[in-house]
């Protein structure tokens, strides 16, 4: 299994631009988490998605961050307009059930400038 | 809320050493699950170990191993033998039994001393 894939590796962007970072879980995972993790806060989770529908978004901290997952293989978390403050690794993770461990990808540092 | 604290930002151990790392939670739940995730530099988290809040034994995984306490809400990690490759941040978290949400700790640096 190739796990699960995060493109792209590193973004570097001026602020105001969109940003839109890419998720491809593991096949048969029905749980899709997007994370963001900062050296002040640690890993927060933004939001998570059960058979491609959004459950649980409160952790999304503004309007300007969006995520949808169009189908089973692919989500994507976008900021627009992006702001300095956005710069920070940002992890996606899918799981077979909530009762399973979460398979993380390698991440995408995200830096704005 | 549930919440995880981890209040050693840094440690180090020397080679072939035991290290302990300190995890503390706060939650109004009996069932939960208990994971330390790590993260080496090359940034991809990698699960080491898991609990279920209601099995009373210790998790163990080669050299990794867990003191479970429940009734003081805490997790700690240990690593025996440590090598150099075990340098990494490590992160505490939890999961509650119902639902979906993760709550992670702020990490802890580990630091291998050869």
């Amino acid at each position: 299994d190739a796990g699960v894939i995060q493109s792209p590796r590193h973004e570097v962007t001026e602020m105001g631009q969109e940003v839109t970072l890419r998720c491809k879980p593991i096949s048969g995972h029905d749980y899709l988490f997007w994370y963001r993790q900062t050296m002040m806060r640690g890993l927060e989770l933004l939001i998570y998605f059960n058979n491609n529908v959004p459950i649980d978004d409160s952790g999304m901290p503004e309007d300007r961050f969006s995520a949808k997952m169009p189908n089973a293989s692919f989500s994507t978390l976008k900021i627009q307009p992006s702001e300095p403050r956005d710069s920070a690794v940002y992890f996606c993770a899918s799981t077979y059930t909530y009762r399973q461990p979460q398979h993380f990808g390698d991440g995408t540092r995200l830096s704005i400038l | 809320a549930q919440t995880v604290t981890q209040s050693q930002p840094e440690m180090s151990v020397q080679e072939a050493e035991t290290v302990t790392l300190s995890c503390t939670y706060d939650t109004s739940e009996s069932d939960y699950y208990l994971f330390w995730y790590k993260q080496p530099p090359s940034r991809q988290m990698i699960l080491v170990i898991r609990q279920e809040a209601y099995k009373q034994q210790n998790a163990t995984e080669n050299r990794f191993s867990v003191n479970f306490q429940k009734a003081a809400k805490s997790f700690s990690l240990k690593i025996s033998d440590s090598q150099l490759g075990d340098a990494a941040m490590y992160f505490c978290a939890y999961r509650s039994a119902t639902g979906n949400q993760f709550y992670f700790g702020t990490g802890t640096s580990l630091t291998v001393i050869p």
